[in-house]
């Protein structure tokens, strides 16, 4: 079975503070994607970033940066530096066979 | 703004009442999603097109919902009578090799 644990429910960080959001996936599936998205207080759901299961290298896109471990089934997101803007519920998700699996969401709450 | 428009953002209805809400995907996109999400959850996949073929339905999808894409572009999906555990944000995704990108949603109420 597929499915995308996403084991805190709620972070509040102090802004310029580094905060990291866990995902843990389970899938048997060999070729599968992995996202990650952020939805804003207004709703909207936006996309941040997808990786394939062949590509474990780390990526960096300004302050987030994601890591993907096949060994552990991770594929953890870090803001660093975090700003009031960064305050969202943020999703992970996995694709495979055809449907996405999305976690519950953490909300991330940053204090100015 | 992400490109994909659905209509309309907003819906109450009462119970028992068919409802029918529009997504307009990228335009060059050929894979279209149906989700639904309730307050708390994530997002929870319906349905998937691929051109105007549906061609994965979700077990949440009972016999009330169906989903159209007649010309591999748009997309509709209507409910009949309607139920108050219908009451939930239903978003549409069209998707690239690149990524999948998500409308605003349509927000059904049903009383």
């Amino acid at each position: 079975a597929q499915k995308v644990t996403q084991a805190q429910t709620e972070i509040s960080v102090v802004e310029k503070e580094d905060v990291t959001l866990d995902c843990v996936y389970e899938t048997r599936d060999t070729t599968y994607y992995l996202f990650w998205y952020k939805q804003p207080p207004s709703g909207e759901l936006v996309f941040l970033i997808r990786r394939n299961s062949f590509d474990e290298q780390n990526e960096i896109s300004g302050r987030y940066s994601w890591n993907f471990q096949k060994s552990t089934s991770s594929f953890n997101f870090t803001i660093t530096a975090s700003q009031v803007v960064d305050s969202a519920v943020y999703f992970c998700a996995l694709f495979t066979g055809n449907q996405f699996y999305f976690g519950t969401g953490t909300s991330l709450t940053v204090i100015p | 703004d992400t490109g994909v428009s659905q209509d309309p953002r907003h819906k109450i209805t009462k119970r028992g009442q068919n409802v029918t809400f529009r997504c307009d995907p990228i335009s060059e996109h050929n894979r279209l999603y149906w989700y639904r999400q309730t307050l708390g959850q994530g997002p929870e996949f319906l349905t998937y097109f691929q051109n105007e073929a549906q061609l994965e339905k979700s077990r949440l999808l009972s016999d009330r919902f169906s989903a159209e894409r007649p010309k591999g572009s748009f997309s509709t999906l209507e409910i009949q009578r309607t139920e108050q555990g219908d009451s939930a944000m239903y978003l549409c995704a069209s998707s690239s090799p690149h990524g999948q990108y998500f409308g605003p949603g349509t927000r059904l109420t049903v009383t």
